[in-house]
């Protein structure tokens, strides 16, 4: 596809479970970023990568949040011992480069902690 | 830390009116600043950028503004319709050297609603 995409586009899990959110930017871009975005909100930064290492990660709310991106495409965003809190839309954005303009928006995967 | 304000939090207008939206940043050091557009449920769709260099952008019946000593920016959007009902963000990138670039720092946003 043309655009960043993200699965799944809803999920639904108990308090405690883990979760793995996955993001496909667009081919080619260098430039991964995660942002979380809760009701009522703009998106807040959770962490950037620039090829398969995270060059920021100084979003991340807490060390049950851990991303990785091993070949420098998909990009997995992993959640331990989930908490209603955690609840939020997650957005991934890529870019071509570190300095390019423009970040390009999946759709989100929506969170829902029970 | 760089805190981003949007005002109004909402609007509603007939169609056809001429609309601003406004947007504010604390830290003008910027390299650029981006207008989204977020419908129901749905991810962020680019609408203007302009660079920190860079007074406006337009784009058909937008027209997007820039005053970086200030640390504001506006958009305005002419002749109104229906289909322009959505939320507007802002977004400022940082300027300098190191990593921490990357992150779009965002404004909570402006919910619009044009009614016919």
């Amino acid at each position: 596809g043309a655009g960043v995409s993200q699965t799944p586009s809803n999920k639904v899990t108990e308090k405690g479970k883990y979760v793995e959110l996955r993001c496909d930017p667009i081919s080619g871009h260098t430039a991964l970023y995660w942002y979380r975005q809760s009701l009522g909100q703009g998106p807040e930064f959770l962490i950037y990568f620039q090829g398969t290492g995270a060059a920021d990660d100084s979003g991340l709310p807490n060390d049950r949040f851990f991303a990785v991106r091993p070949e420098g495409s998909v990009s997995t965003l992993k959640i331990q011992r989930t908490e209603r809190g955690d609840s939020a839309v997650y957005l991934c954005a890529s870019s071509p480069l570190q300095s390019s303009n423009e970040q390009y928006f999946g759709p989100g995967t929506r969170l829902t902690v029970t | 830390k760089q805190e981003v304000t949007q005002i109004p939090a909402a609007l509603s207008v007939p169609e056809g009116e001429n609309l601003v939206l406004n947007c504010s940043f604390t830290d003008s050091a910027i390299y650029n600043l981006q207008w989204f557009r977020q419908d129901p449920g749905k991810g962020l769709t680019s609408l203007l950028l302009i660079q920190s260099s860079q007074r406006e952008q337009t784009s058909g019946r937008l027209n997007a503004s820039l005053d970086k000593s200030s640390g504001r920016s506006t958009l305005y959007i002419a002749a109104s319709q229906p289909g322009d009902s959505a939320t507007y963000l802002c977004a400022v990138r940082r300027e300098g050297r190191g990593s921490t670039l990357g992150r779009l720092y965002f404004g909570r946003g402006t919910q619009l609603t044009v009614w016919p």
